[in-house]
């Protein structure tokens, strides 16, 4: 299995301004994948991101509101940029690794908008 | 579209008991996996059981199985022995073999002492 360390693990942040999260993986991946999962609710999927290439987003996602970085494959940002209150959720990374095709999570981020 | 059913948002089990959580499925494909997650309230994600979907026999992980019935696209989470620890958020999860993965909207397990 892989672990999966997100910084920070809680934010509070004013409207307006932006927050970037960062996702370190213990081993290399290929895939690395972006949640979100609001309060009570289950997660989705905002965008994937592959290592020398653009992240691929879901609908309703889109890049200048949610820019990701992949610099290598045991690395990744989501920045959720001018925040409003409605962005208040938990950011989850995730990881594809292993035979079965699991998906690993790392701990997530849970940030507050004000 | 794949998409995944959880019918039971909330379920309560006495400790000792067992339980069965409920999901199904909808995919054209024949070649998958399937999987239960819990979410306990520190909210990380940890992987419980998975299934393939060209395996006929059930999974079985200590005190979780699952009852896979292909052709019905139905995947249940049997808990025996319930145990204080197990109350949390339980997603059934749907991948393809280079998809992402697709999730339930969750049921809420609460066990009881």
């Amino acid at each position: 299995s892989a672990v999966i360390s997100q910084k920070p693990s809680r934010d509070i942040c004013q409207r307006g301004t932006s927050l970037t999260i960062q996702c370190q993986v213990d081993s290399q991946v290929t895939m690395m994948f972006w949640y979100r999962q609001q309060p009570g609710q289950s997660l989705t999927l905002i965008a994937t991101a592959n290592q020398g290439s653009e992240a691929t987003y879901e609908s309703g996602f889109v890049i200048d509101k949610f820019p990701i970085s992949r610099p290598n494959l045991t690395f990744s940002t989501l920045t959720v940029s001018n925040m409003s209150p409605e962005d208040s959720s938990i950011y989850l990374c995730s990881v594809s690794s292993g035979t079965y095709n699991e998906q690993f999570f790392g701990p997530g981020t849970r940030l507050t908008v004000l | 579209a794949q998409t995944v059913t959880q019918s039971q948002p909330e379920m309560s089990v006495q400790e000792a008991e067992t339980v069965t959580l409920s999901c199904t499925y909808d995919t054209s494909e024949s070649d998958y996996y399937l999987f239960w997650y819990k979410q306990p309230p520190s909210r990380q994600m940890i992987l419980v059981i998975r299934q393939e979907a060209y395996k006929q026999q059930n999974a079985t992980e200590n005190r979780f199985s699952v009852n896979f019935q292909k052709a019905a696209k139905s995947f249940s989470l049997k808990i025996s022995d319930s145990q204080l620890g197990d109350a949390a958020m339980y997603f059934c999860a749907y991948r393809r073999t280079t998809s992402d993965m697709r999730f339930g909207a969750g049921t809420r397990l609460t066990v009881k002492p």
